[in-house]
């Protein structure tokens, strides 16, 4: 089992719709959690972070995080085709390091 | 804030001779800096942890003398490839560790490395 797990994808939305992007994770010890976006050819540029349960909310970025059930999430409102990239949720135990999951690819289509 | 500066971002190099790949944190100090490369459409592959002024941590399977990393200053971590072969060909990106609690890390744009 992956220390960290998204679905690979690729996960298509009409532009405007709401994308869902999930992530699980196993070490029930990790402390702080995060979502980069990586467009094709560039290196990940962080979008949110979270560390507590519940909702976080950046413009149309919400982060949820259940660490009872080891999951976190991100959803995207209004989807815009500048969405489309690759989302990769990071795991943290603490200390600055973090695990990375392989990433979903989300294309959203105008 | 948080900005992040690799050099350079692309460099085409003979087998055999070696490259230097320079992270610099721009406008905070980062105690902590990280090396990854990365192939296409795969994921992040952590290979060392810089930290200032000690010896860099390598994950396992990372050569040490093959992937030389300095950590000389709060601003500044290099990597170099010694030797490269094709192989060593990859994407290569450095994160600087920042944020309020000093946990969040920001990549810089990366280095494409080809090695003929």
């Amino acid at each position: 089992q992956k220390e960290v797990e998204q679905n690979s994808g690729p996960l298509s939305v009409p532009e405007g719709a709401i994308a869902s992007l999930n992530c699980t994770y196993s070490d029930r010890g990790s402390q702080s959690f995060f979502w980069y976006r990586q467009y094709s050819g560039k290196s990940p540029e962080l979008i949110m972070s979270i560390y507590s349960n519940g909702d976080k909310e950046d413009g149309r970025f919400t982060a949820q995080l259940n660490k009872a059930s080891q999951y976190v999430s991100l959803l995207i409102r209004d989807s815009q085709p500048s969405d489309s990239a690759t989302y990769l949720c990071a795991v943290s135990l603490g200390g600055g390091k973090s695990t990375f999951g392989d990433g979903t690819t989300l294309t959203v289509k105008p | 804030g948080a900005v992040v500066s690799q050099h350079p971002s692309r460099v085409i190099c003979k087998s055999g001779t070696s490259v230097k790949i320079e992270c610099r944190s721009l406008d905070f100090q980062a105690t902590t800096m990280f090396w990854y490369r990365q192939f296409p459409k795969k994921s992040l592959m952590l290979m060392a942890t810089s930290n200032e002024g000690s010896k860099a941590t390598y994950e396992q399977g990372v050569e040490k003398d093959k992937f030389l990393i300095n950590h000389a200053s709060l601003t500044l971590s290099t990597l170099t490839v010694t030797s490269a072969h094709p192989e060593d060909s990859s994407f290569y990106i450095c994160s600087a560790l920042g944020g309020p609690d000093y946990n969040e890390q920001f990549f810089g744009p990366g280095t494409r490395l080809t090695v003929l």
